[in-house]
């Protein structure tokens, strides 16, 4: 019954390597989100996907490729992985709307070495 | 651009002791204010959302309270399970290419002795 699943939890890979993390939000919201923790713990958002419509793109490398195929599933493919991109990244969900909270699933430890 | 600042870093209580966590925020218009707990390992957990200055929210131990730069988050008489790190976070009254997104601010890491 998890609410904002990802996998994999842990994710360990060498610089130049592409990789991919997956979500799915089975709490029925139209909104997702990919958000970045980085060591110092400060979570900013990257990108938000409204019903499969890229709505949020913030200042990214454009190695970051999110994909949304339905709006229950948002996945975030990274290229050519640098030591920088080492961080723990969470997804999230909402309703999108005004006021409404979003529901984050536990993240994906990423470490590139 | 939006700014959340929250303070103190860490704050290490004795079980009962209660305390105050401080965020302050700076946003062109605050649609909302959210505080999330997050223990080590998970993702952050929705615990309250604050509309407008003078709004107060409790929840067993907590409560929040909101004025027209800051926030509070009141812990009376803390057990140890309550150790977590506070985050605060705003939602901004922006424009549509800015969405919904939600401003957070480094948190407080709270550690509560028995």
């Amino acid at each position: 019954d998890t609410a904002v699943s990802q996998t994999p939890k842990y994710l360990v890979t060498q610089m130049g390597n592409d990789k991919s993390i997956k979500c799915e939000q089975n709490l029925g919201h139209d909104t997702m989100y990919w958000y970045k923790q980085d060591s110092k713990k400060f979570l900013k958002i990257m990108f938000s996907y409204n019903n499969k419509e890229l709505i949020i793109n913030e200042t990214v490398p454009n190695r970051f490729s999110p994909k949304s195929p339905d709006k229950a599933h948002l996945n975030l493919h990274i290229n050519s992985l640098e030591l920088g991109d080492s961080a723990v990244y969470f997804c999230a969900s909402g309703y999108g709307t005004p006021h409404s909270p979003l529901h984050f699933g536990n993240g994906t430890r990423l470490t590139v070495t | 651009e939006d700014q959340v600042t929250q303070s103190p870093e860490a704050l290490r209580l004795q079980e009962g002791e209660s305390s105050s966590l401080n965020c302050s925020y700076t946003v062109s218009g605050l649609r909302g204010l959210f505080w999330y707990r997050q223990d080590p390992g998970k993702g952050p957990e929705f615990l309250f959302t604050l509309y407008s200055a003078g709004e107060e929210k409790e929840k067993e131990r907590l409560k929040a309270t909101l004025t027209k730069k800051e926030s509070f988050l009141h812990i009376t008489a803390p057990k140890p399970e309550d150790s977590a790190t506070y985050l605060c976070a705003v939602q901004a009254v922006l424009d549509q290419s800015s969405g919904d997104k939600l401003t957070f601010g480094t948190g407080t890491r709270l550690a509560v002795r028995p």
